[in-house]
């Protein structure tokens, strides 16, 4: 059973535009949700995090908006630039606790 | 410079032999994880360690052994059991209480 649905599995954007990552949860006893990045022939490395307490955490062009009665959360990444090219992992845990349970991640590619 | 350093980077083997990949940090972390990594199936966890002497399971153990004498090391053995070991392999460390892991370059295992 997949605890961490991620979608879309791959995205394009323009340079520029918008791009959103979407991730939705079962276990409700998750209280910790970060973000990895990672480019090709490396490892992930945390982008951004955010905590049940709070709707929505900004960090520079990178946005996590949360929505706890519907158990989702998403990432924003605003004017996409071609370095943000790079797959992009969610993922929940019960802080402390348990080890990070992963989405299976999105290919995202952002073209000039 | 602290960090995880992960060996061999590469690395091919023939049906049947056992291989240990090494993972070694120098960020006095508590905890270490290996996940396995596969195209379209995210990461996935084998085992982790939250401190020396002791380790658990994670969701795909299976066909794979680990050791944690000391607390900057935790290899990781592939045996031949494991049916299809081919993939990325990612190890991981953390500070016990916040889940922020700090991963390595990993090493890709392909079985010949």
């Amino acid at each position: 059973q997949q605890q961490v649905k991620q979608s879309p599995q791959s995205l394009i954007v323009q340079k520029g535009g918008i791009s959103i990552i979407n991730c939705a949860y079962e276990n409700t006893a998750f209280d910790y949700f970060p973000w990895y990045q990672q480019f090709p022939g490396k490892g992930p490395a945390l982008l951004i995090a955010i905590r049940p307490d709070v709707s929505e955490k900004k960090e520079g062009r990178f946005t996590i908006s949360f929505n706890k009665s519907a158990k989702q959360f998403s990432l924003h990444i605003m004017d996409s630039q071609p370095g943000d090219s790079a797959t992009y992992f969610c993922a929940a845990s019960i802080r402390g606790n348990t080890p990070l349970v992963f989405g299976k991640g999105t290919r995202l590619s952002v073209i000039a | 410079d602290g960090g995880i350093t992960q060996s061999p980077k590469y690395l091919f083997r023939k049906e049947g032999q056992n291989v240990t990949l090494s993972c070694e940090q120098n960020l006095n972390h508590d905890a270490m994880y290996w996940y396995r990594q596969d195209p379209g199936q995210g990461l996935r966890l084998i085992y982790y360690s939250q401190i020396v002497n002791d380790f658990q399971k994670g969701d795909i153990a299976e066909g794979y052994s680990v050791s944690r004498e000391k607390k900057e090391s935790f290899p990781l053995t592939v045996t031949s059991a494991q049916k299809n070991p081919t993939a990325f392999y990612l190890c991981a460390s953390s500070m016990r209480g916040p889940n922020v892991l700090t991963f390595g370059a990993g090493s890709r295992l392909t079985v010949l």
